[in-house]
């Protein structure tokens, strides 16, 4: 079965801090691997996408995420959080050969404490 | 950047009554719009994926029936919700691809409440 797993279901953590979201998939071959974010009351927004080259990319608002294909996984990073991080931390895979259908993880909420 | 608009953005209506949301594509044009729905405190589960001019393809355990999808332009999707009922509440998110995108613009989403 195909699947997106995201390892912690809610992470407390303080200003500062740094942050590490787990990401695991199940497909095989080529696939385009996404992180989004939802702040309260808002629509998703993309973080970072990773189609092809560089590992390890740099998205939006300091997050990064590393690409390890032989461990099926998509790590999001952020080393210094912030209480604005506040947030429901989405991954999603699609691939060329599924039309492009994203398949999203169950989510992770982030709370950041001041 | 490319933006989608979803109308309305919220939807009350009473048991039994059908509800029809728009996704558009502001800026550019969506040759396949996907429609995925969000329940409270979970995340997004693709419902159907449409292709302009062409019959939608719906994904298992999703009625055709009653979740109607008509992808006219290349701009624009509706998602008719027939003969709601109180379990069809939800948050109803539309993304909309251009071309040979790898991915697709979500818009602000809708959220449905039947009575």
């Amino acid at each position: 079965a195909q699947s997106v797993s995201q390892h912690n279901h809610h992470v407390i953590l303080s200003e500062a801090a740094s942050l590490e979201l787990g990401c695991n998939y199940s497909y095989g071959g080529t696939v385009n691997l996404f992180w989004y974010v939802q702040y309260p009351g808002q629509h998703l927004q993309l973080l970072l996408k990773y189609f092809s080259g560089d590992p390890l990319v740099k998205g939006i608002k300091g997050f990064e995420a590393e690409f390890i294909k032989s461990k099926f996984s998509f790590n999001l990073r952020k080393p210094s959080v912030q209480w604005s991080d506040t947030a429901e931390y989405f991954c999603a895979v699609n691939r060329r050969s599924n039309d492009y259908k994203l398949s999203f993880g169950a989510g992770t909420t982030v709370t950041v404490r001041a | 950047g490319a933006v989608v608009s979803q109308h309305p953005s919220w939807v009350i209506c009473k048991s039994g009554t059908s509800v029809k949301i728009e996704c558009r594509s502001l800026d550019f044009q969506a040759t396949t719009m996907f429609w995925y729905r969000q329940f409270p405190k979970q995340s997004l589960m693709l419902m159907a994926t449409s292709n302009e001019g062409s019959k939608a393809t719906y994904e298992q355990g999703v009625e055709k029936d009653k979740f109607l999808i008509n992808h006219a332009s290349l701009t624009l999707s509706t998602l008719t919700v027939t003969s709601a009922h109180p379990e069809d509440s939800s948050f109803y998110i539309c993304s909309a691809r251009e071309g040979s995108s790898h991915s697709g613009v979500f818009g602000p989403g809708t959220r449905l409440t039947v009575l």
